[in-house]
């Protein structure tokens, strides 16, 4: 079974530039999540979706990260523009719709912003 | 609201020594509670987990057992390998499947 697909592994940008991250979860998986792991730090939880509808994004900075999970499948995270302290590893992770307490993750875009 | 905290690294040992990472938790309700391990350059795995109130969870000869009575979910392992050098995050999860992940511990172990 193939796991979570994330890509690109690594960006470099500049500050103010924008960047955008794609993930495929596992085949069936209903719930997708997006984490941002910052250095030194757990994973903090930034959006999760039910099929193509948004459960929670409390934690997204909607100023300037945007998510979108258009046909319940693939999924992309935008920021623009980026901050310096946007640097980190964003991670995916998607999970069955009766089994939301087993995330299974991708290995993560790691984004730095100079 | 719900936090974790488990113990700083990095840890350093042995191989074949015994390996306890400390991890406590404040939730309201009843949570789920796991160890993840992050390989480098790879994603988070799920090590181990357990459910409810004295349950152990073991898997790769790791084990934690669920505390209710002192928050703790403590990950130990008998007899380390190198291979087991990676990042453990002790996790909580309520019945939405929202997760709070600790700090993480790195853990190194050497020949």
């Amino acid at each position: 079974e193939a796991g979570v697909a994330q890509s690109p592994r690594y960006k470099i940008i500049e500050k103010r530039q924008s960047v955008a991250f794609w993930c495929n979860p596992i085949s069936g998986h209903a719930t997708l999540y997006w984490y941002q792991q910052i250095l030194g730090q757990g994973p903090k939880l930034l959006i999760q979706f039910q099929n193509n509808g948004v459960v929670d994004d409390s934690q997204l900075p909607k100023d300037r990260f945007s998510a979108e999970r258009l046909k319940g499948v693939d999924s992309t995270l935008k920021i623009q523009p980026a901050k310096l302290e946007d640097s980190a590893v964003y991670l995916c992770a998607s999970s069955l719709e009766g089994a939301k307490n087993i995330q299974y993750f991708g290995a993560g875009t790691r984004l730095s912003v100079l | 609201g719900d936090s974790v905290t488990q113990m700083e690294g990095p840890v350093t040992l042995s191989e074949e020594a015994f390996l306890t990472i400390n991890c406590t938790y404040t939730a309201t309700g009843y949570p789920s509670l796991f160890w993840y391990v992050q390989y480098p350059g790879e994603g988070l795995q799920l090590l181990l987990k357990a459910t409810k109130a004295d349950d152990k969870g073991s898997n790769k000869g790791f084990e934690a057992t669920y505390r209710k009575e002192t928050t703790s979910f403590h990950l130990e392992k008998g007899s380390v390998q190198v291979s087991d050098s990676a990042v453990y995050f002790c996790a909580t999860t309520d019945s939405w499947g929202k997760f709070q992940f600790g700090a993480g511990t790195q853990v190194v172990v050497t020949p």
